[in-house]
């Protein structure tokens, strides 16, 4: 059973910079994962943000950027805004089948 | 302007069968790779199932496989998910989603959701 790994929670000031990571229990996260990072507000469905490690949909507020750390994935947030709070979910690639991370709940204070 | 909408859902006895639509507008849906995508009661995301285009490749998560099954039909550019022996645990929202390559861009696009209930 492949478990994908994110921070249950984090915390983070207006204006911040925060990074929410992606750990596979397989191993390192290299691109062919193609790390992907997703949006959710409560009552909504989810938004894409970052699909193959790095690249933005032209909906991406510039502030969000995607990469790999550490042999993980990783979502940083730069000068975050208070509409940012939200949960957050990382999708890994398995040659076929794919896995969601726990998901990461942003906090705002 | 790209649509999905789900529907189906609905209160279901423990043991039985439901099927789920996704009617797609917007984009030639014959084109993309689409998903299903559950999220149990204050839980978080799981991916279901996918299948490509023409219905030759379909990849299921292990713990779904041989109870859900995954289709489409072009002509009336719908998504499919038959849902069978159901059990309290598969209780969700079922989202489907519109997915750009088998691996590349998985979820560009997401309906609203669909509440299944399984319960006597």
């Amino acid at each position: 059973q492949t478990v994908v790994t994110q921070e249950p929670s984090l915390t983070v000031s207006p204006g911040g910079t925060v990074t929410l990571t992606c750990a596979s229990s397989t191993g390192a996260v290299t691109s062919g994962y193609y790390p992907n990072w997703f949006q959710q507000k409560p009552g909504q469905a989810p938004r894409a943000l970052i699909y193959s490690t790095s690249n933005k949909y032209s909906w991406t507020p510039a502030r969000f950027s995607g990469s790999l750390l550490g042999g993980r994935a990783a979502l940083t947030l730069s000068g975050v805004q208070p509409e940012d709070e939200a949960e957050y979910y990382c999708l890994l690639y398995y040659g076929g089948a794919k896995v969601f991370g726990g998901g990461t709940k942003l906090t705002v204070l | 302007e790209v649509q999905l909408v789900e529907s189906g859902g609905g209160l279901v006895q423990p043991g039985g069968s439901l099927r789920l639509s996704c009617a797609a507008s917007g984009f030639t849906f014959s084109s993309y790779w689409m998903s299903w995508v559950r999220q149990a009661p204050g839980k978080g995301l799981e991916w279901m199932a996918n299948m490509n285009q023409d219905g030759t490749q379909k990849y299921y998560v292990d713990s779904l496989r041989g109870r859900f099954t995954i289709s489409r039909d072009n002509a009336k550019n719908s998504l499919y998910l038959q849902m069978d022996s159901l059990r309290a645990e598969d209780t969700a929202v079922y989202y489907c989603a519109r997915d750009q390559g088998i691996a590349a861009r998985p979820g560009e696009y997401w309906g609203q959701g669909t509440l299944v209930t399984v319960s006597s």
